[in-house]
């Protein structure tokens, strides 16, 4: 079975700097998805960014983006000249890729509390 | 505009009660996701569906039950709720294995 973790519990800086927050997995597939989700207080799940296994390429979404290493089944958040909006729980996500049902569902890290000072 | 809505937000009940709670989305989506959250274990996958009539355990299915007889609908069923059920459950849809899942804004459950 899958399984991510994250290693950080909590992660603390300031406004307009960058942090990174980090997440491996374990998988023996080879076909899979990958996604951050940002939790709010208001307990709303929010997706931050998704990464294709297949491609190389590292995905960006504004000042999100994504370092995957798929060799070391490594996927961390960047996010660049944090903002407090950006405090929140951040959730590290795997997903297979189609298995001929349908989609499965995410397998999910515990999750990283990011704070940021003002 | 296509949104995914759970019922009730907030559930209060006594040890042994059966309860259900309620997702609902317009999306179209065929595939429906039931999860639980609980301090130190993330978001824990409880049950799925890939369409109407279909239904899977998920990691942590012992205790709840969905049934899915039409596309917008999931309903989780706490057969006999037990205080261990006590947390927040968050529905999701999602169209394809490629896309995002849509979180529904979640209901949390007491069991007292």
């Amino acid at each position: 079975a899958q399984t991510v973790t994250q290693s950080q519990p909590e992660m603390s800086v300031q406004e307009a700097e960058t942090v990174t927050l980090s997440c491996t997995y374990d998988t023996s597939e080879s076909d899979y998805y990958l996604f951050w989700y940002k939790q709010p207080p208001s307990r709303q799940m929010i997706l931050v960014i998704r990464q294709e296994a297949y491609k190389q390429q590292n995905a960006t979404e504004n000042r999100f983006s994504v370092n995957f290493q798929k060799a070391a089944k490594s996927f961390s958040l960047k996010i660049s000249d944090s903002q407090l909006g950006d405090a929140a729980m951040y959730f590290c996500a795997y997903r297979r890729g189609y298995s001929g049902g349908g989609a499965d569902g995410l397998t999910f890290g515990k999750g990283t509390h990011l704070i940021i000072q003002p | 505009d296509a949104e995914i809505t759970q019922s009730p937000r907030h559930k209060i009940t006594e040890t042994g009660r059966q309860v259900t709670l309620a997702c609902h989305q317009t999306w179209n989506h065929n595939n429906m996701f039931w999860y639980r959250q609980d301090l130190g274990h993330g978001l824990r996958l409880i049950h799925y569906s890939y369409g109407v009539h279909d239904t899977n355990k998920g990691e942590v299915s012992d205790g709840y039950s969905v049934s899915r007889s039409n596309t917008e609908d999931l309903p989780l069923t706490l057969e006999s709720a037990a205080s261990s059920q006590t947390s927040v459950y968050f529905c999701a849809s999602s169209d394809s294995v490629n896309t995002e899942a849509f979180f529904g804004q979640g209901t949390r459950l007491t069991v007292v």
